[in-house]
């Protein structure tokens, strides 16, 4: 099984600045990361596949970058919004695992 | 719109069995692999079984394998996960989710759409 590693933990970061979260896993798994947002009560909504694609609707402040086994999440001019938890996942084969998530908060 | 109903949560004692279903609508439900992915309270998300478009292949999480099995009904559209020998462990809002699925030229197995979830207690 693929382990997935998030880091950090808790990011704590102002509104209009920018953030950055990592994943890596445990072997390689190509450009097959995804990456989820979740926010308090909700289930999780797709933000990114193929490592750097962004979903349908999401905004361009939105990014992605990676490859292998080193993953970046990048969010610039951070919104309220976006305040929540992020969790990646690689999809590289089964079973298709989550890393254990970085809570994005208001600093 | 698509959309994915869970229902058959509740609260189980340990051993004791319980069947979650997911109805899917909004699109053609035999095209597509299916999962379900678990949160216990207040922790991360933890993918815990899948199954494909035909029904021929499934997949579990080490977790769960043995006790859960996963099945479809694609002249129902519906998605069930059949719970035994149930333990604490596996308290969790169990969330329903839709592959993506494939373009013209890639496949893309990541979860798209998502359930609402079912909450499902373990506890004597």
């Amino acid at each position: 099984e693929i382990v997935v590693t998030q880091s950090p933990a808790t990011l704590s970061v102002s509104p209009g600045e920018r953030a950055t979260l990592s994943c890596r896993a445990s072997q390689s798994v190509s450009s097959n990361l995804a990456w989820y947002q979740q926010k308090p009560g909700q289930a999780p909504r797709l933000l990114m596949y193929g490592a750097s694609t962004r979903a349908t609707g999401i905004p361009a402040r939105f990014s992605g970058s990676g490859s292998g086994t080193e993953f970046t999440l990048t969010i610039s001019r951070l919104q309220s919004e976006d305040f929540a938890v992020y969790f990646c996942q690689q999809y590289y084969n089964w079973p298709r695992s989550f890393g254990q998530g970085t809570k994005l908060e208001i600093k | 719109e698509v959309q994915l109903l869970e229902s058959g949560g509740g609260l189980v004692q340990p051993g004791g069995s319980l069947r979650l279903s997911c109805a899917g609508s909004g699109f053609t439900f035999s095209s597509y692999t299916m999962n379900w992915v678990r949160q216990a309270p207040g922790k991360g998300l933890e993918w815990v079984s899948g199954i494909s478009a035909d029904g021929g292949s499934t997949y579990y999480a080490d977790s769960v394998k043995g006790r859960f099995t996963i099945s479809r009904d694609n002249s129902r559209n519906t998605v069930d996960l059949q719970m035994n020998s149930l333990r604490a462990e596996d308290t969790a809002i169990y969330y329903c989710a839709k592959d993506k699925g494939c373009s013209t030229t890639s496949c893309y197995p990541v979860l798209d759409y998502w359930g609402q979830g079912a909450l499902v207690t373990v506890s004597s």
